[in-house]
């Protein structure tokens, strides 16, 4: 079967780093998605990775090994903006399979 | 980025009843679309897979005869609630992927919150 594991809930505090982790077992591998989902909106698209290694987009860093099918969303500099859910999707044979999110929880 | 527009965002209706809700891609061809279904604090769980011009792929367990899907366009899919029940309510979100893109991302519609009273 096909299969994404993330954290279901992680708490970090305002100012801190805090990187969410994602494993995945699936039959076809075509990217890695992560996205942010604040409570009653839809995801919005945050990064993309289809090889190994760091993708850096200001405060946001992704990372991707698909040898050990394995990727983490890295967030610094953690405002309370950040408290949302971060789903992780993986792109298999054209089809999204979605982790079930794990939501952050941002402190003062 | 491209952009899906979902309509409406909120919609209560009364068991029984019938609700549809469209799923329009502005600037691009949509070919497929998805429609999900978000339970509170659950993940988006796919209900359907929407083809322009051909039936729509549904997963299992979700009734094709209680969600009618209809793909008549390269830009508008709807998704029809029919006789809907309370335990129907849920946020109901579409996207579409626009497959001339590199990352083939999936853009989302805002969502239609869905109350059946």
């Amino acid at each position: 079967g096909q299969n994404i594991d993330q954290p279901t809930e992680m708490t970090a505090t305002e100012g801190a780093i805090v990187q969410i982790n994602c494993t995945y077992q699936t039959s076809g591998f075509n990217g890695l998605f992560w996205y942010q989902q604040h409570a009653g909106e839809a995801p919005t698209f945050l990064s993309y990775n289809v090889l190994d290694g760091l993708e850096e987009k200001g405060r946001f860093s992704s990372f991707l090994s698909r040898s050990k099918g394995y990727s983490y969303l890295l967030l610094k500099e953690l405002q309370m903006k950040d408290s949302a859910s971060y789903l992780c999707a993986v792109n298999s044979n054209y089809q999204l399979i979605w982790g079930a999110g794990t939501k952050l929880i941002i402190k003062p | 980025g491209a952009v899906v527009s979902q309509h409406p965002s909120r919609v209560i209706c009364k068991s029984g009843t019938s609700v549809k809700i469209e799923c329009r891609s502005l600037d691009f061809q949509a070919t497929t679309m998805f429609w999900y279904r978000q339970f509170p604090k659950q993940s988006l769980m796919l209900m359907a897979t929407s083809n322009e011009g051909s039936k729509a792929t549904y997963e299992q367990g979700v009734e094709k005869d209680k969600f009618l899907i209809n793909h008549a366009s390269l830009t508008l899919s709807t998704l029809t609630v029919t006789s809907a029940h309370p335990e129907d309510s849920s946020f109901y979100i579409c996207s579409a992927r626009d497959w001339r893109g590199v990352t083939t991302e999936a853009f989302f519609g805002q969502g239609t919150r869905l109350t059946v009273v």
